[in-house]
């Protein structure tokens, strides 16, 4: 079965500052993998998804995040942080034939200070 | 362009009882999900229905029942609610079975059982 590990539980960065959130999964054939973002009372919003191709996906609000099959990572950055980005973020892996059933991560807590 | 809506957003109710989350998406998506979001376990898949009169158990489905009479329509009734069920519930659908295809969530359904 597919897992999601997301090391950071809380990360708090300087508005303008970079950003880089942890994710990593276990899958045994390539996963496809999702970034979603949760806004404070909200539901959840895609930032963007990988499942084939470049390595390198860039997402909306101008977050990007790297497939790294040696690593079994698909860390989410953003080069400047800016204070609308304070949420929660959600790592997700699907698998191939699974039906859209995604695994998700356990999320990290982004504050960003003023 | 009304999505995914969710109803009632706030609840609060007996243990016992029987609740009703209802979820009506307006995309005619095939697919369509129940999660629950609980600190500490991100969101984990409670049920999924492929089509109308079609649904299949998630991770976490004791307690839960669905139903799937229309292709918009997914309500999800806790038979007789108990505190573990206390949650934020999210609907969401996804437009095939295509593992890489986006889900779009709604705005949650938060369930307090007292």
């Amino acid at each position: 079965a597919q897992s999601v590990t997301q090391p950071d539980i809380h990360i708090t960065v300087s508005e303008g500052a970079s950003l880089e959130l942890r994710c990593n999964y276990s899958y045994g054939a390539t996963p496809y993998l999702f970034w979603y973002v949760q806004s404070p009372g909200q539901g959840l919003q895609l930032l963007l998804k990988y499942f084939s191709g470049d390595t390198l996906v860039q997402g909306i609000k101008g977050f990007e995040a790297e497939f790294k099959r040696s690593q079994s990572s698909f860390n989410l950055r953003k080069p400047s942080v800016h204070w609308s980005d304070a949420a929660e973020y959600f790592c997700a892996v699907g698998r191939t034939g699974g039906g859209n059933k995604l695994t998700f991560g356990t999320g990290t807590q982004l504050k960003v200070e003023l | 362009d009304a999505g995914i809506t969710q109803s009632p957003r706030y609840k609060i109710t007996e243990t016992g009882r029987q609740v009703t989350l209802m979820c009506h998406q307006t995309w005619s998506h095939s697919y369509m999900f129940w999660y629950r979001q609980d600190l500490g376990h991100g969101l984990r898949l409670i049920y999924y229905s492929a089509a109308a009169d079609i649904t299949d158990k998630g991770e976490v489905p004791d307690g839960y029942v669905v139903s799937r009479s229309k292709t918009e329509n997914f309500p999800l009734t806790l038979e007789s609610a108990t505190r573990s069920q206390t949650s934020v519930y999210f609907c969401a659908s996804s437009e095939s079975v295509f593992s890489a295809n986006t889900i779009y969530f709604g705005e949650g359904s938060w369930l307090t059982v007292v």
